[in-house]
């Protein structure tokens, strides 16, 4: 089982926004709506920002969106602030009943 | 508020067993809501998903460490646990305790700290 792929870094400027995508397979991502998104910053733990492809848990703000066409699925981070800076993992449900993690996104805000 | 606190030793060696505990706090682990899983993540690395289980003691495992993974709870004392046998230093990590959102959902919603476990020659 390969890890779902992401690009290894990205970068933008305050106020703008970026999208970092999330490749799988027609097997997990592309077979069900059960992609979710982490943002970890350095020393910490990691916390849900996005699930089930495009919903937002209580108090994470709307500047996160979620989307997902085909095998890939996407987050957008529009308005973009320095304390997006951080690294970004997708998840994805991966039949039968096991998880499958993306090898993380390094934001870089400018 | 729920919580969750990875215990262990931080040193393991190599062709030992590694085990943690997870403590759960502010919450029951016999919640039919929720599963409770570990994920680990090598220094400088990515997250890896190693396994979930249900208050019942139904079990999930990344097919790739399946061989020597086994979780198990302890309902009496609120505690999952994770062992990992057989350890060489490709399994130094920081391992994470987190709660699963039930059946259908596939996501961790709380996390603990963490908790980082050397495997020494």
């Amino acid at each position: 089982q390969s890890a779902l792929t992401q690009p290894a870094s990205v970068s933008g400027s305050p106020g703008q926004s970026i999208t970092i995508s999330c490749t799988g397979t027609s097997s997990d991502v592309g077979s069900y709506n059960l992609v979710s998104w982490y943002q970890q910053h350095p020393g910490k733990a990691p916390k849900v920002i996005i699930y089930e492809v495009s919903k937002r848990p209580s108090g994470v703000s709307n500047r996160f969106s979620g989307s997902k066409s085909g095998n890939t699925a996407s987050l957008t981070i529009s308005g973009l602030q320095a304390e997006d800076e951080a690294h970004y993992y997708c998840c994805s449900y991966v039949p039968t009943n096991t998880l499958l993690f993306g090898g993380g996104t390094e934001l870089t805000v400018l | 508020q729920l919580q969750l606190q990875e215990s262990g030793p931080g040193l393991v060696k190599a062709s030992e067993t590694l085990a943690l505990t997870c403590t759960v706090s502010g919450g029951s682990i016999s919640s039919s809501s929720y599963y409770w899983g570990c994920i680990r993540q090598p220094p400088g690395k990515g997250l890896e998903w190693i396994g979930t289980i249900y208050y019942t003691g139904t079990t999930y495992y990344n097919p790739s460490l399946k061989s020597r993974v086994t979780i198990s709870v302890d309902t009496s004392k609120n505690q999952f646990s994770l062992n990992l046998n057989s350890v060489t230093a490709a399994d130094t990590a920081v391992y994470y305790c987190a709660r699963q959102v039930g059946r259908g959902a596939w996501y961790f919603d709380v996390w603990g700290r963490g908790t980082l476990v050397t495997v020494s020659s």
